[in-house]
């Protein structure tokens, strides 16, 4: 099994800043990885696939990067709506969910 | 758009089988450019895929969670349907329908989901 960890638990952001936060495979997953984001009391809601590509509608302060074991999702400019749980997922080989990050409001 | 709702009993007891429904509104569950899944979310924890089936019936299962899993589908009602025997309050959780997108036979990411919901297993 493909173990994706996370990082931080928990990310103290204020407002208007920049968050970026980290997930990592135990074995390459190319660029078969997907972020989510989940409120409380809300099903998780895809914002990337392709470690890269916004799915639709997702607005453009949101980015994905990396390949291999190392990716990146980029919050430009944290607005109120984005304070969640963001989880990645990777779908190289069967299918497998990060424990979460946390982005807070600072 | 496409909407997907689970039901079910939100209380089963130990040893029991966890029985829950997806209903697919706004789209076919016969298309062929997808699998639709079964995700699980523990109280305050993260998520887990149980597992996912084809209009055909094809499945894929979570390996630690196989022996027990059973998912189902019935085209006639756009729905699909899971079973989880011999439960413990391990297997308190949220869970989730959600569409598994399928390209050239690859199956990839989730989107959408259902709202959830809580099935607690308790006596």
């Amino acid at each position: 099994e493909i173990v994706m960890t996370q990082s931080p638990a928990t990310l103290s952001v204020s407002p208007g800043e920049r968050a970026t936060l980290s997930c990592r495979a135990s074995q390459s997953v190319s660029s078969n990885l997907a972020w989510y984001q989940q409120k409380p009391g809300q099903a998780p809601r895809l914002l990337i696939y392709g470690a890269s590509t916004r799915a639709t509608g997702i607005p453009a302060r949101f980015s994905g990067s990396g390949s291999g074991t190392e990716f990146t999702l980029t919050i430009s400019s944290l607005q109120s709506e984005d304070f969640a749980v963001y989880y990645c997922q990777q779908y190289n080989n069967w299918w497998t969910f990060g424990q979460g990050t946390k982005v807070e409001i600072k | 758009q496409l909407q997907l709702q689970e039901s079910g009993p939100g209380l089963v007891k130990p040893s029991e089988t966890l029985s829950l429904t997806c209903t697919v509104s706004g789209g076919s569950i016969s298309s062929s450019s997808y699998y639709w899944g079964w995700i699980r979310q523990p109280p305050g924890k993260g998520l887990e895929w149980i597992g996912s089936i084809y209009y055909s019936g094809s499945t894929y299962y979570n390996p630690s969670l196989k022996s027990r899993v059973t998912i189902s589908v019935d085209t006639s009602k756009n729905q699909f349907s899971l079973k989880l025997s011999s439960v413990t309050a391990a297997d308190t959780a949220v869970y989730y329908c959600a569409r598994h997108i399928t390209i050239f036979g690859v199956v990839h990411w989730f989107d959408p989901w259902g709202q959830g919901t809580l099935v607690t297993v308790s006596s």
